[in-house]
């Protein structure tokens, strides 16, 4: 079990260009989430996985905002023209699929994308 | 809004003590879960203690464990023998049957020699 993994750890970019995060959650977890956390706050929820079907997304996800997980594997969260405000710790999670309440899994998560935008 | 309320921003004690953190939840649900999340300085956010609301039982894992009241929507966790690994921020949060973690706002926990 190697983790959840993300990459770039860390991404600078200027106002108006385009940023993609990458996940790779554990492997035999089905389910993978994506958090934003900004300074002093916890993280917020963004949206989940279940295998590639995105299930939901959050109010807090613009239209600039759009996640991907074309083979149920790996996810991509992209940024289009980024905006100073988008400058946050972005986190990804994954757990096992549960079947009922009384069965839902741990999440666990990564050590995120720290992006600043200038 | 249901939230995750942590009244303390920072706390401080010393090595070999016990700390208590605070936590306070709304919910309209019956049944969820509820957690502890450490983060370490740049590390990533692990795991310390979850929590059934349908189990009566307060959770225990080692040094750490919680005081789960579900009628005042309480949820402390105390951590015995502190060590200076412990030094983290501290996150309170709750997951529905929607699945989503909501988290609180963190404590500041260090732990001095």
């Amino acid at each position: 079990d190697t983790g959840v993994s993300q990459d770039p750890r860390h991404k600078i970019t200027k106002r108006g260009q385009n940023v993609t995060f990458r996940c790779d959650p554990i492997s035999e977890h089905n389910r993978l989430y994506w958090y934003r956390q900004t300074l002093g706050q916890g993280p917020e929820f963004l949206t989940y996985f279940q295998n590639e079907a995105q299930l939901e997304k959050s109010r807090l996800l613009s239209d600039r905002f759009s996640a991907e997980r074309p083979k149920g594997s790996f996810s991509t969260l992209e940024i289009q023209r980024t905006e100073q405000g988008d400058s946050a710790m972005y986190l990804c999670a994954s757990s096992l699929d549960p079947t009922t309440l009384a069965h839902k899994d741990t999440q666990y998560f990564g050590p995120g994308t720290r992006l600043t935008v200038l | 809004a249901q939230t995750v309320t942590q009244s303390q921003p920072e706390m401080s004690v010393q090595e070999a003590e016990t700390v208590t953190l605070s936590c306070t939840y709304d919910t309209s649900e019956s049944n969820y879960y509820l957690f502890w999340y450490k983060q370490p300085p740049s590390r990533q956010m692990i795991l310390v203690i979850r929590q059934e609301a349908y189990k009566q039982q307060n959770a225990t894992e080692n040094r750490f464990s919680v005081n789960f009241q579900k009628a005042a929507k309480s949820f402390s966790l105390k951590i015995s023998d502190s060590q200076l690994g412990d030094t983290a921020m501290y996150f309170c949060a709750r997951m529905n049957r929607d699945d989503k973690i909501i988290f609180g706002k963190g404590t500041r926990l260090h732990i001095l020699p």
